[in-house]
């Protein structure tokens, strides 16, 4: 089945430093990635996505590229800031064959400090 | 425009209660999905309607667990005699059509004592 692993957190950073989040999948068709992310209080919110290999996602700053050959979507932000505080999650849908239904990674809490 | 709406935001339920949980999907979206995510862990796939039809429920924990759509846009999740272990926020999203991004609800939060 399909499956979602990303490094654990928490992740505590101080403004203006480089994120990496680290994230790798196991799937048996061909999926489209995303990061979702949960700023405190809120909803889920979409980050950015991919469907096909290589392609980039890009959004506020963060990125993440589809890699096939070593089944990775890993996000990078350059220059952090207090506000990217939150929990990240990378995730997958296989349409060809799960439906369109996400299948999640365990999430990664990031705390950027001043 | 109008997101997607979930209510209540917060329910206590005693064990062995049935609790009924509401989405409102943004208006127009086909696609509607239903996700529990446990604390501290990322969301799981629950359930899946595309208008009112059910078409994948095979994330559901227990046949205790139950979804409906009748009309093709609300949707409920209905648990019956909870347990412990249902604590959860249970998040529902909806989408245009089957392949288009999700949007998520703010979810609500279960606490069963």
């Amino acid at each position: 089945g399909n499956s979602v692993t990303q490094m654990e957190g928490p992740v505590t950073l101080s403004e203006e430093a480089f994120l990496t989040i680290n994230c790798t999948y196991t799937a048996t068709g061909y999926p489209s990635l995303f990061w979702y992310v949960q700023y405190p209080g809120e909803g889920l919110q979409l980050l950015l996505k991919a469907t096909k290999a290589d392609d980039k996602g890009s959004n506020k700053g963060f990125e993440a590229t589809y890699r096939k050959e070593t089944t990775s979507f890993h996000l990078e932000k350059g220059s952090v800031q207090v506000s990217d505080s939150a929990v990240y999650f990378c995730a997958l849908s296989d349409l060809s064959t799960a439906g369109n239904k996400l299948t999640f990674g365990g999430g990664t809490r990031v705390l950027v400090k001043p | 425009g109008a997101g997607v709406s979930q209510s209540p935001r917060y329910k206590v339920a005693k064990r062995g209660q049935d609790v009924a949980l509401r989405c409102d999907p943004i208006s127009g979206h086909v696609s509607l999905f239903w996700y529990q995510q446990a604390l501290g862990q990322g969301p799981e796939f629950l359930t899946y309607f595309q208008n009112e039809a059910q078409l994948d429920k095979s994330g559901l924990p227990s046949d205790r667990f139950f979804a409906e759509r009748p009309e093709g846009s609300v949707s409920t999740l209905k648990i019956q005699r909870t347990q412990q272990e249902d604590s959860a926020v249970y998040l529902c999203a909806s989408s245009l059509e089957i392949s288009d991004t999700q949007y998520f609800g703010p979810g609500t939060r279960l606490t069963v004592l």
